[in-house]
């Protein structure tokens, strides 16, 4: 089945710095990825959609230069948390939609528990 | 703006025991819905899809019903396991091939 691979599955780093999460598609080609953030015991919320070779969407309330969302290949997005805070601290999930549409339901990936010290 | 409610919020039941899970949503206007399964500190699992034009989906134990014009949905456990504990989200499908989740339900079988 359709595989999604996100890297790393764990950070821990000073306040101050920038993290580069990625995610990929390892056997389909995806023209949409999404990230989403979760907070411990809370759902997921969806932060944006990567659309490759595009500017990313952005949903209400996401700073969009905090996060920066890099769609560059059809198998791969990158979300960089720049500058992070204590406040960045959560579990990020990327998914991806097989190119091919119609029924395909989303992947997801494994997920990156990223703390901010 | 839609939104997603999973009751119950947490369930513990005996091992064996048959279940069911409830989802609803506020705008019946949906492509699909699907049922993931999430373990602590892990990714997403997808159990079923089933599309807005379909009223169940089957895999194995687990059958789910879609009834849209009501806003709900219900992911029905047959057989419950010890393996099958773990946070249940429903997602709803809209435009732009978004999801949006629901709050989800803590499930705990016990021996």
């Amino acid at each position: 089945g359709a595989v999604v691979s996100q890297h790393p599955s764990r950070v821990i780093c000073k306040s101050g710095t920038s993290v580069k999460i990625e995610c990929r598609s390892l056997d389909f080609q995806a023209t949409t990825m999404f990230w989403y953030r979760q907070f411990p015991k809370q759902s997921l919320m969806l932060m944006a959609t990567s659309n490759e070779g595009s500017k990313a969407t952005y949903e209400q309330g996401v700073e969009k230069d905090k996060f920066l969302i890099n769609h560059a290949s059809l198998t791969l997005s990158t979300l960089t948390v720049t500058s992070a805070h204590p406040e960045d601290s959560s579990f990020y999930i990327c998914s991806a939609r097989d190119r091919q549409g119609g029924s395909q339901p989303q992947h997801f990936g494994d997920g990156t528990r990223l703390s901010i010290l | 703006k839609q939104e997603v409610t999973q009751i119950p919020a947490a369930l513990s039941v005996p091992e064996g025991e048959n279940l069911v899970l409830n989802c609803s949503f506020t705008d019946s206007a949906i492509y699909n819905l699907q049922w993931f399964r999430q373990d602590p500190g892990k990714g997403l699992t997808s159990l079923l899809l089933i599309q807005s034009s379909q009223r169940e989906q089957t895999s194995g134990r687990l059958n789910a019903s879609l009834d849209k014009s009501s806003g709900r949905s219900t992911l029905y456990i047959a057989a419950s396991q010890p393996g099958d504990s773990a946070t249940y989200l429903c997602a709803v499908g809209g435009g732009g091939n978004k999801l949006t989740f629901g709050t989800g339900t803590q499930l705990k079988v016990e021996l």
